[in-house]
């Protein structure tokens, strides 16, 4: 009973490759994100969205496009894969503002 | 722009040997400063949320502290299973994102 699970957790494409990473809560939570982790271990926010607003980190490529077909899921869509998109993926939900709770990451190796 | 500073970047602890993490931070309206703990291979924890000056929160070994541009979270005799990177978080400006830190990877030796 995972609150928050990504698959995969491991993913190993080639360079020009289309790739999605999937994501689920099941906390009822509003809002939904997608961070990435350099090798330096920096988490940055690529995403945030909820039922009413997509907002959108402005130094994230439109390789990126987030998907969400219902409140308790938000896929993260990879166009185009370039080396520099290999970092490990979280996804995160949360109650409007309140604590942002993550799932254990997906690591993206693009080869 | 909203910036966090953690420092230091490592430290490293005998068990038993106390001290404090720093998270240094310039945002425009400050909505909250959050702590997260992250093991090797995981997920950010939530550990602490702390949203005005001269809040104080306790759990277990760890306590976090908050002024008006930096938060302390102070580990009390520390053992190995404190072993992990601890990252700071503040929301604030118009988008109210979470703005993290570069972490402080603290190790604790037996």
């Amino acid at each position: 009973d995972t609150a928050v699970s990504q698959t995969p957790k491991y993913l190993v494409t080639q360079m020009g490759n289309d790739k999605s990473i999937k994501c689920e809560q099941n906390l009822g939570h509003d809002t939904m994100y997608w961070y990435k982790q350099d090798s330096k271990k920096f988490l940055k926010i690529m995403f945030s969205y909820n039922n009413k607003e997509l907002i959108i980190n402005e130094t994230v490529p439109n390789r990126f496009s987030p998907k969400s077909p219902d409140k308790a899921h938000l896929n993260l869509h990879i166009n185009s894969l370039e080396l520099g998109d290999s970092a490990v993926y979280f996804c995160a939900s949360s109650l409007q503002e309140n604590i942002q709770y993550f799932g254990a990451g997906t690591r993206l190796s693009v080869l | 722009e909203d910036q966090v500073t953690q420092s230091p970047e490592a430290l490293r602890l005998q068990e038993g040997e106390s001290s404090s993490l720093n998270c240094s931070y310039t945002v425009s309206g400050l909505r909250g400063l959050f702590w997260y703990r992250q093991d090797p291979g995981k997920g950010p924890e939530f550990l602490f949320t702390l949203y005005s000056a001269g809040e104080e929160k306790e759990k277990e070994r760890l306590k976090a502290t908050l002024t008006k541009k930096e938060s302390f979270l102070h580990i009390t005799a520390p053992k190995p299973e404190d072993s992990a990177t601890y990252l700071c978080a503040v929301r604030g400006g118009s988008q109210g994102n979470l703005i993290f830190g570069k972490g402080t990877k603290l190790s604790v030796k037996p």
